[in-house]
């Protein structure tokens, strides 16, 4: 059972542009969502999360919007640029424990 | 600081065998969780333990074992192998508290079954 959906699953963006990237959950105990970055034969790094108790949290470039009655999170990459390329993944867990339930992945490729 | 450490980075083994993984987590970090990763399934949850005992299990037939032990060095056993066990297999330590679940990944082993 995928508890996150996560979309699409790759995308291709100009130098400069916006990537935006989508998850959808089911189980309305998740309380905790990050968002990993993974380069090839590296492991997933933390890029930034969110609490459902706030809509919005940008750091940098990236910026996680939450809307809790539709159950969606997203990422943007402001300004992507070609160093951004890589497969970023959405996750859900409970903040008392570290069982995360990741999205499919979302292949990003930065055009210069 | 020095970050996860997972050992070997690679692995090839022969479908029957058996083969053991390690993780040194983040100094002060006291739970290690683990991942299969795969390009048909994606990143699933393996386990997860805290203070030596297993707290948390996935969705995974019984031949997928760890342990912990009392320096928070992990270790993944795998049964019995299969060729459908071909993965990175990654490891992740957090802190542990209400508020703030990071979880920091190793590079991952990388086993292939042959």
């Amino acid at each position: 059972q995928q508890q996150v959906k996560q979309s699409p699953q790759s995308l291709i963006v100009q130098k400069g542009g916006i990537s935006i990237i989508n998850c959808a959950y089911e189980n309305t105990a998740f309380d905790y969502f990050p968002w990993y970055q993974q380069f090839p034969g590296k492991g997933p790094a933390l890029l930034i999360a969110i609490r459902p108790d706030v809509s919005e949290k940008k750091e940098g470039r990236f910026t996680i919007s939450f809307n809790k009655s539709a159950k969606q999170f997203s990422l943007h990459i402001m300004d992507s640029q070609p160093g951004d390329s890589a497969t970023y993944f959405c996750a859900a867990t409970k903040a008392a424990g570290n069982k995360l339930t990741f999205g499919g992945g979302t292949r990003v490729l930065v055009k210069p | 600081k020095a970050g996860v450490t997972q050992t070997p980075r690679y692995l090839i083994k022969t479908r029957g065998q058996q083969v053991t993984l390690s993780c040194s987590p983040i100094s002060g970090h006291r739970s290690v969780s683990w991942y299969q990763q795969t390009p048909g399934q994606g990143l699933q949850f393996l386990f997860e333990y805290f203070s030596e005992t297993q707290r948390n299990k996935g969705n995974f037939p019984g031949r997928f074992s760890g342990r912990q032990f009392s320096n928070s060095r992990s270790e993944m056993n795998v049964s019995t192998l299969e060729l459908g066990d071909s993965a990175l297999y990654l490891c992740a330590s957090s802190l542990v508290r209400s508020e703030n679940t990071e979880a920091f990944f190793g590079q991952g082993t990388r086993l292939t079954v042959v």
